[in-house]
């Protein structure tokens, strides 16, 4: 079955940049899309379709797709981005599935 | 606003049975595909099922193949999922999850508990 990758846990310091990578087998031929999770909260789709954003969400958040890895790029990082993120990669035959998680610590 | 609420979520023994609603409001519910999400305790998101605007197309992750059925009701905006046979992994909080376009969900409910003890 398919797999998506990412790292447990990205660290930064505030102001910096996070990068989240999510891996697998010819993601850059699939939509990919990113959620941030919060504690006790529900997912929030903070990109979909590689590179979208949608209304709402910080001109911060940008993301990219490309051979084998999506990554997820956090320009400007803020205490209140500090949460899990997932990818999410959909086709027509595997329908969605859901990167490991990475947790973003915000130091 | 847009709006998913899901319930029926609750305590089950292994091989019993839990249907799970969700009621969406805001929306014109009848253009979107639907589906439900899971998320095991301290674990990632799964998904678990889709159904497409008139129902005619389900797809289900294999896990739940043949022991979960997913159906809609548009007159009555509302998403349902039929979990029998339940097993001790099906614990998780199910999402119940919009898609504006097939490929990603862009609005999510609070997600009700469901969870299996022996």
């Amino acid at each position: 079955s398919y797999g998506l990758t990412q790292p447990p846990s990205v660290s930064v310091s505030p102001g910096q940049t996070a990068s989240i990578t999510c891996s697998g087998d010819k993601l850059g031929d699939k939509s990919v899309s990113w959620y941030q999770q919060k504690p006790g909260q529900s997912p929030v789709m903070v990109i979909y379709q590689d590179t979208k954003r949608p209304s709402g969400i910080p001109e911060r958040f940008s993301g990219s797709n490309s051979g084998n890895t999506a990554t997820l790029t956090i320009s400007g990082t803020q205490a209140m981005d500090e949460a899990d993120y997932y990818c999410q990669a959909w086709d027509i035959s595997t329908h969605y599935v859901f990167g490991t998680g990475t947790a973003v610590t915000v130091l | 606003e847009v709006q998913l609420v899901e319930s029926g979520g609750g305590f089950v023994q292994p091989g019993g049975s839990l249907r799970l609603s969700c009621v969406a409001s805001g929306l014109i519910f009848s253009k979107y595909w639907m589906s439900w999400v899971r998320q095991a305790p301290g674990k990632g998101l799964e998904w678990v099922a889709n159904i497409k605007q008139d129902g005619s197309e389900k797809y289900y992750v294999d896990s739940v193949k043949g022991r979960f059925t997913i159906s809609r009701d548009n007159a009555k905006n509302s998403l349902h999922l039929q979990m029998n046979s339940l097993r001790v992994e099906d614990t998780a909080v199910y999402y119940c999850a919009k898609s504006y376009s097939r490929d990603y969900m862009d609005v999510w409910g609070k997600g009700t508990t469901v969870t299996l003890s022996s």
